[in-house]
C-alpha cells in the first residue's frame, strides 16, 4: 500500500505570493492533518479534515487555509506569504473511522517551503 | 490545556548503551501520550502511544515508554542503542476528546557514537 505523498517536495516563493501544497493520503484513510515544522516553533498543528469537513484547527492566521476533496486528497493554501512561513509542511493521514485522536497517523515526507 | 517538555535537545550515547529520552507533560485531564521519530528528510513515524490500560507501552524498533502519572512523565527507553536509532524524537500529548489537538515537544536529537 502506497504511503502518504506530498507534492511538491520543495518550493521557493517570494513574499506576498501565495502557495498551494498537496497531500494524497493512504488509500482508505479519511482523515488528513497538516503540521508546520520550523526550527524556532517546532511542530505545530495547522488543521485536520475528515470527510471534506474541517474538524479541528490550530492557532494560525486566516492566511492558512485548506480543503479536502471527496477522494480524501487535501490541499493547503497559504496566501500573502511572509518570511516566517518558511518551514517544512507535513501532512498526515489516518483511518479515523471512529474519529478518535488515537488513530495512528501516517506522515508524508513533507514539503519544504522557502520564502524569500 | 496540555503541554509537553522534552529534557535535553541533544542526547549522545554509545552503540549498545541504554537510550533514555525524557518527556514530562502537563495536563488537567488524563492525557494520551505519543512518541514519534523523524529521520533526516522524512516525515514522522509513530513509535508508540499510551491511551489507557498498561502503563508500560512497547513500541517498534525495541523502544518502550512508561506512563508515570505521579511524576507526569513518559520517558522513552531502549536497552541497547543501534547506529540506525540516530534521529530526532518527539514526545506529544493530547486530550481525550475528538476536539483535542496534539501538542508536540521541541524534540530531542539522538546521536549514536560507534
Amino acid at each position: 500500500k502506497a504511503g502518504v505523498t506530498q507534492t511538491p517536495r520543495y518550493l521557493i516563493k517570494t513574499r506576498g505570493q501565495q502557495v498551494t501544497l498537496s497531500c494524497s493520503p493512504i488509500s482508505g484513510h479519511r482523515s488528513v492533518s497538516w503540521y508546520q515544522q520550523t526550527p524556532g516553533q517546532g511542530l505545530q498543528f495547522l488543521f485536520e479534515y475528515f470527510s471534506e469537513t474541517q474538524r479541528n484547527k490550530g492557532n494560525f492566521p486566516g492566511r492558512f487555509s485548506g480543503r479536502q476533496f471527496s477522494n480524501s486528497r487535501s490541499e493547503m493554501n497559504v496566501s500573502t506569504l511572509e518570511l516566517g512561513d518558511s518551514a517544512l509542511y507535513l501532512c498526515a493521514s489516518s483511518l479515523a473511522g471512529t474519529g478518535k485522536i488515537t488513530d495512528t497517523q501516517y506522515f508524508g515526507p513533507g514539503t519544504r517551503l522557502t520564502v524569500l | 490545556a496540555q503541554s509537553v517538555t522534552q529534557l535535553g535537545s541533544h542526547v549522545s550515547v554509545s552503540e549498545g548503551a541504554l537510550v533514555l529520552l525524557r518527556c514530562n507533560y502537563s495536563s488537567s485531564v488524563p492525557p494520551y501520550l505519543f512518541w514519534y521519530v523523524q529521520y533526516p528528510n522524512q516525515g514522522l513515524q509513530l513509535l508508540l502511544k499510551y491511551t489507557t490500560g498498561a502503563t508500560l507501552v512497547k513500541g517498534i524498533n525495541g523502544f518502550e515508554a512508561e506512563f508515570k502519572k505521579s511524576e507526569t512523565s513518559f520517558h522513552l527507553t531502549k536497552p541497547s542503542a543501534h547506529m540506525s536509532d540516530a534521529a530526532e524524537y518527539f514526545c506529544a500529548v493530547s486530550g481525550r476528546s475528538s476536539a483535542s489537538k496534539i501538542i508536540f515537544g521541541s524534540g530531542t536529537r539522538l546521536s549514536i557514537r560507534p
